[in-house]
């Protein structure tokens, strides 16, 4: 079945960086865009960055222009996003999800990861 | 502040019928980009509920659909249940923003 794991989060001071991972399985994992979108707490969804199939289509939200990078690794099915420069406002849960196209829907997401930007 | 819009929240009795609106504008939804529609519980990721503006992924039931109008889409749920009770989204593509946007999020409430 499709799992979508991500890993990485914690918490950070502002200014600092983070790593996170998302592991894919079940499915054949480039042949899909794949994303980041976020939630805030008790906030809505926000979406971050997408990332084409090869790679060769990335995105990025105004909000984290400059600051996050984007990458995967087809070979080892998984997907990343470096966080740098990181503000209070960066506090969130931080899903990964696949779409088939960047037009079409996130059909699967994982569980989500919790970064907190705090002193 | 939302590129799509939604209101924050909606409340119906069970068996009742309740729709969730979401307007966006002539660079998303009124480009002709699909709408889709996610279903989120407290705690947990965000579940697709509707693609395509008007799709059912499998395992939705079918008192539960979607349509698009212009710059508007619409979310109906008829025969309110105790177990809709949920925070839904809208979602589409925006080509001024090259980028995904999602509604502010609608609070359902089964009175």
């Amino acid at each position: 079945q499709v799992q979508l794991v991500e890993s990485g989060g914690g918490l950070v001071k502002p200014g600092g960086s983070l790593r996170l991972s998302c592991a894919a399985s079940g499915f054949t994992f480039n042949d899909y865009y794949m994303s980041w979108i976020r939630q805030a707490p008790g906030k809505g969804l926000e979406w971050v960055s997408y990332m084409s199939s090869t790679g060769s289509t990335i995105q990025y939200a105004d909000s984290v222009k400059g600051r996050f990078t984007i990458s995967r690794d087809n070979a080892k099915n998984s997907l990343y996003l470096q966080l740098n420069s990181l503000r209070a406002e960066d506090t969130a849960v931080y899903y990964c999800a696949r779409a088939r196209r960047v037009v079409a829907a996130s059909d699967y997401w994982g569980q989500g990861t919790l970064v907190t930007v705090s002193s | 502040q939302s590129v799509l819009t939604q209101p924050p929240s909606v409340s119906g009795a069970p068996g009742q019928r309740v729709t969730i609106s979401c307007t966006g504008s002539s660079s998303n939804i009124g480009a002709g980009f699909d709408v889709h529609w996610y279903q989120q519980f407290p705690g947990t990721a965000p579940k697709l509920l509707i693609y395509g503006n008007n799709n059912r992924p499998s395992g939705v039931p079918d008192r539960i659909s979607g349509s698009k109008s212009g710059t508007s889409a619409s979310l109906a749920i008829t025969g309110l249940q105790a177990e809709d009770e949920a925070d839904y989204y809208c979602q589409s593509y925006d080509s001024s923003l090259s980028g995904w946007v999602f509604g502010g999020g609608t609070k359902l409430t089964v009175l």
